[in-house]
């Protein structure tokens, strides 16, 4: 069964480093997201990306947030300047079209120190 | 924006008993309602979901209702069982594809055998 991969599975990073979490949706996914979960709280959405650009974004996805997908299967997320909030679980989802299910990657975990 | 509140936020049944979630929402545009399963440190999985089309869908042990008049939708397993247990979400979004779900702050179901 197709599914929507992370890497890394967790990371570590000290304050004001830029970090990059990866994705590779499933490939006929047209419709890309970025959510993250802080410890013990609920999934959040930061944005979403649909042909090739943002369509969508939260309060949450600041500057210090961008989002790009350079070769068509990669998704990523880059975070230029880490603070401690930002600490969480970042989930990437996919999704085909319309109101249909939204599937998870299994999560990197983000540890900013 | 939309706003989905969950309750409860805990609920401890015996095996064998129901389990009633109970999510209410603000946008009366939104139209697909999802309900994800979370075990601890996995990614959120989806359970059943519903459509504004319809008031009730069932999946064996798990049942969902729509109430689109009063704006609130529920979520029923029954015959629980231990592997019940975890953290379940309802989320909400609109039509249109490309917008993200906003989710309820999350139930940690307990299963006591």
């Amino acid at each position: 069964e197709p599914e929507v991969t992370q890497t890394p599975s967790h990371q570590v990073t000290q304050m004001g480093q830029e970090v990059i979490l990866r994705c590779v949706p499933i490939s006929n996914h047209l419709y890309f997201y970025w959510y993250r979960q802080i410890l013990g709280q609920k999934v959040e959405f930061l944005v979403s990306f649909y042909n090739n650009e943002i369509s969508e974004k939260s309060e949450i996805f600041d500057d210090q947030f961008s989002v790009e997908r350079p070769d068509g299967s990669n998704f990523t997320l880059k975070i230029r300047s880490t603070k401690l909030e930002d600490s969480a679980m970042y989930f990437c989802a996919s999704k085909t079209a319309g109101n249909t299910e939204a599937f998870f990657g299994q999560g990197t975990r983000l540890t900013v120190v | 924006g939309e706003n989905v509140e969950q309750h409860p936020s805990t609920l401890s049944v015996q095996e064998g008993d129901s389990a009633v979630i109970k999510c209410t929402y603000s946008d009366s545009a939104s139209n697909y309602f999802p309900w994800y399963k979370q075990e601890l440190g996995k990614r959120p999985q989806l359970i059943i979901d519903i459509r504004s089309n319809v008031g009730e869908k069932k999946d064996q042990r798990i049942a969902v209702t729509l109430n689109k008049t009063a704006k609130h939708f529920s979520l029923h397993i029954t015959e629980t069982q231990p592997e019940d247990s975890a953290v379940y979400f309802c989320a909400a979004s609109r039509p249109t594809g490309r917008r993200a779900l906003t989710f309820g702050s999350g139930t940690r179901l307990q299963v006591q055998p």
